[in-house]
């Protein structure tokens, strides 16, 4: 089925660690983000990417970088990871940006847990 | 974006029918108002989206004044599986969508 792949579903790392969240699409989708939503609260966008070859700061980008890849491929990394990481991450696709048009198409989520 | 308003939590029982309204006072006249759905475990899930009066799909309906300055979710006749977040969205053109709480729905048999 067409969506939004992220990989892996779950992850435990030790502090200081390092590690990429991989996520891919395959709706040719223009715009693609990477949000963070810990226990009971909403999402906070971590940083986007409007096109192929541009990327920006969303809300909360501090220890974080992303890449993206191609058309498809946006991917998420952290370089020292921190408890205060510790949450699920969430890449989303748009046509255009999400509040407008199509909308956003999400992936399943990467449970991560820094110790 | 508009900033939105909506309530916390809401309780139901199977069957009935379930209207979660967003206020969303400040809403600029290029904005649609959007709904997410988003169950234990999973992203968030467009539902419907709207500019005015009254939008349906085979999910749910979307009810919206004149003057645009809030706006109803309802659901039909929900199941336990109804069970879910809520998150009502404005604007148009910008990037940077914060989700915020949304509304705990919880359907009881």
């Amino acid at each position: 089925n067409a969506g939004v792949t992220q990989t892996p579903k779950f992850q435990v790392l030790k502090t200081g660690q390092s590690m990429t969240l991989q996520c891919a699409q395959d709706m040719n989708h223009n715009s693609m983000y990477w949000y963070r939503q810990d226990p009971g609260m909403g999402l906070r966008l971590i940083y986007y990417s409007a096109s192929e070859g541009t990327t920006d700061k969303g809300e909360v980008p501090n220890g974080y970088n992303v890449s993206r890849l191609n058309k498809r491929e946006f991917s998420l990394r952290l370089e020292s990871a921190a408890p205060s990481q510790t949450s699920v991450y969430f890449c989303a696709s748009s046509e255009r940006s999400g509040t407008e048009g199509y909308g956003y198409t999400f992936g399943s989520g990467t449970r991560l847990t820094v110790v | 974006l508009a900033k939105t308003t909506q309530p916390i939590s809401m309780d139901s029982y199977e069957g009935q029918e379930v209207n979660i309204t967003c206020s969303h006072n400040n809403i600029a006249t290029n904005d649609y108002i959007t709904w997410y759905q988003q169950f234990p475990s999973q992203g968030p899930r467009f539902i419907i989206q709207g500019y005015k009066t009254k939008v349906t799909n085979e999910v749910a309906s979307l009810f919206i004044p004149a003057d645009r300055k809030s706006s109803t979710l309802s659901l039909p006749r929900v199941s336990l599986s109804d069970t879910a977040v809520y998150y009502c969205l404005v604007g148009v053109g910008g990037f940077k969508t914060i989700f915020g709480a949304g509304t705990r729905l919880f359907v009881k048999a």
